[in-house]
This record gives C-alpha cells, sequence and structure tokens, in this order.
C-alpha cells in the first residue's frame, strides 16, 4: 500500500518555463515532508521540506506547497533549467519515529532548452 | 567527507547465490539506513539502525535478508539465497541524530548498489 504517491512518473517542460510535481499521501499522521532530487548513478539529495504547520516554504527557485485538507503537496521550480532534469522523490515522515521517511515512486523531470 | 560510501557499485549473480552489499556512513552519523529502489514501488526503506542497534527492520521482504551494523563506520546487508526479483538498486544512507524536531535531519545517501540477479 503506497502512502505516498506520485502518479505522474514523468514530464516534461521547457526551460524557463514552470515545473509542477506533485505528491499525494493517505496517511493523516504525516506532518513533514520532504523532497529529493536524483541524478543517474547517484544517490538522491535533498532538496527542500515543509512541516505541516506550513503550508509553503521556499528556497530560491524551489518552492514547496502543501494543503493538508486534500494531503496534497507540490514541488514548484521557476524558472526550469536544465540541470534540473532528474528524478524527484517526495517523502513523508511522521512525530513518532520521524527518523523513518516514507518515499514516493517518483517523478523524472525532463527540462528542455 | 567523502560522503556515504558503498561497495560494490555493481554485482551481478546468480540465482541462490550470497550477496554482500557494504555501506561506510559519515563520520558521526548515528543513524543508518538501507533502501531498495525499483521502477514499480519507487524508493523503499528496508531497515535502519540508531547507535548500531537496528530499530526497525519492518521492511525487510523476508527471511533471506538480513542487515548488521557491528559499528559505527560499517554495516551489511545480505541476500541469502539471492532470487531474480531481488534485481534492484540498493542505497544505504545515513544522518545525525535529532534531539528535538525541530527541524527533520537530512539524510545522505550513498551512490547506491545496483543488483542484478539471474
Amino acid at each position: 500500500d503506497q502512502q505516498v504517491k506520485q502518479n505522474s512518473p514523468s514530464l516534461s517542460v521547457q526551460e524557463g518555463r514552470i515545473s509542477i510535481l506533485n505528491c499525494d499521501y493517505t496517511n493523516s499522521m504525516f506532518d513533514y515532508f520532504l523532497w529529493y532530487k536524483k541524478y543517474p548513478a547517484e544517490g538522491p539529495t535533498f532538496l527542500i521540506s515543509i512541516s505541516s504547520i506550513k503550508d509553503k516554504n521556499e528556497d530560491g527557485r524551489f518552492t514547496v506547497f502543501l494543503n493538508k485538507s486534500a494531503k496534497h503537496l507540490s514541488l514548484h521550480i521557476v524558472p526550469s533549467q536544465p540541470g534540473d532534469s532528474a528524478v524527484y522523490f517526495c517523502a513523508a515522515s511522521k512525530n513518532t519515529g520521524f527518523q523513518k521517511l516514507v518515499f514516493g515512486t517518483g517523478t523524472r523531470l525532463l527540462v528542455s532548452p | 567527507d567523502a560522503g556515504v560510501i558503498q561497495s560494490p557499485r555493481h554485482e551481478v549473480t546468480e540465482m541462490g547465490q550470497e550477496v554482500t552489499l557494504r555501506c561506510k556512513p559519515i563520520s558521526g552519523h548515528d543513524y543508518l539506513f538501507w533502501y531498495r529502489q525499483t521502477m514499480m514501488r519507487g524508493l523503499e526503506l528496508l531497515i535502519y539502525f540508531n547507535n548500531n542497534v537496528p530499530i526497525d527492520d519492518s521492511g525487510m521482504p523476508e527471511d533471506r535478508f538480513s542487515a548488521k551494523m557491528p559499528n559505527a563506520s560499517f554495516s551489511t546487508l545480505k541476500i541469502q539465497p539471492s532470487e531474480p526479483r531481488d534485481s534492484a538498486v540498493y542505497f544505504c544512507a545515513s544522518s545525525r541524530n535529532t534531539a528535538a524536531r525541530l527541524h527533520q535531519e537530512t539524510q545522505y545517501f550513498g551512490p547506491g548498489t545496483r543488483l542484478l540477479v539471474l
């Protein structure tokens, strides 16, 4: 049972445009959410996170939005760059045993020049 | 720091053989995690350790899988006997301890071991 779902396996965007990656979760006990980026032949690297007490967190070109009532979060990348082409994983954790992250299946983003 | 180190980077073996994956976490990190990545299920947590003690192994698929952490700088994930469905990329990650949940400590991932069981 996938508690964290990324329903779009891939997304193609033109350079300079906005990329929007979506993530849905089913467990209402999740209270912290993270996005990781993964390049081929490398391990995932942390990108940005958000606590459930917020609905938005911004870091440069990256913004994560959280809609708790819909159990939905999204990652916005503006403007998109070719170097952003990677697989993006959404992850969630609960207050108890919070070191345990539950990941989604990932979305492959391709930013074309 | 060299980051999380995993070996081997690639492993090809035949069904029924024993496979041992190795991980060296970042020095000073108290937590160590083993993940498996597949297309169908994404990144799955198999087991994690805190101060060398297994905390949660509920993600270990079956008894064929075992993990150990004999000291703070080394961990192994063993599959015996291996099966074709074990083919995946296995990641090790580590993180520091957090006394309070003010900020989720980032997990740092190794480059992974790509396992192919024929």
